[in-house]
């Protein structure tokens, strides 16, 4: 049982390139969550997904994509990366009274 | 709004009682959370108390709340270096699936 899974580990990018950060979680959980998490500022909510084909707009969702793909797997994309979206990325996933997260994507956008 | 405020750091002795506080703003709240962060890491659940609870007692961790105030706090017992780390409180917004997180306090601990 691996938890939250999340991919990659590191990323460097380019002002204006495109990425997709990865999340899968194996507990069969209905809802998932991305962060962000900046200096001095906790973490916001991106997006989350209540459950399997639904999304909804979290805190600060601007500048961001997501798919749930399935119950398993809920992605994130940038479409244009900014330096403003250098960040640490999480994922989670949660149970009835819990979320469980992620190891962390750092992302740098120079 | 929503709004979730603790201290920024706390540096305490080995062996000593850490005790990080933290204030909420929505009387909704179902759960109340405490996530510890380790460098280079991500969230790990620490504990978390029902919003009708007063105290929760896990092994070295006693979390108080108090509702009237909106106040929880996290007090840690003899408190060791690998207790270093930061630490977020989180409420449950109302009847949502949504976390709001505080800013964390980055607990220190010197021998």
């Amino acid at each position: 049982n691996a938890g939250v899974t999340q991919t990659p580990k590191f990323q460097v990018l380019k002002t204006g390139q495109s990425m997709t950060l990865q999340c899968a979680q194996d507990m069969n959980h209905n809802s998932m969550y991305w962060y962000r998490q900046d200096p001095g500022m906790g973490l916001r909510l991106i997006y989350y997904s209540a459950s399997e084909g639904t999304t909804d707009k979290g805190e600060v969702p601007n500048g961001y994509n997501v798919s749930r793909l399935n119950k398993r797997e809920f992605s994130l994309r940038l479409e244009s990366a900014a330096p403003s979206q250098t960040s640490v990325y999480f994922c989670a996933s949660r149970t009835s009274d819990t979320q469980y997260f992620g190891p962390g994507t750092r992302l740098t956008v120079l | 709004g929503e709004d979730v405020e603790q201290s920024l750091f706390l540096s305490v002795r080995e062996g000593d009682s850490s005790v990080i506080n933290c204030t909420y703003t929505d009387s909704s709240s179902t759960y109340l959370y405490w996530y510890k962060q380790e460098p280079g890491a991500g969230l790990q659940l620490l504990t978390y108390i029902f919003s009708n609870m007063d105290m929760k007692q896990d092994q070295r961790l006693t979390v108080l709340l108090n509702k009237k105030d909106k106040h929880l706090s996290l007090r840690i017992a003899d408190t060791q270096t690998g207790d270093s780390a930061i630490y977020f409180c989180a409420e449950s917004m109302g009847n949502t699936d949504k976390l709001i997180f505080g800013t964390g306090t980055r607990l220190q601990v010197f021998p």
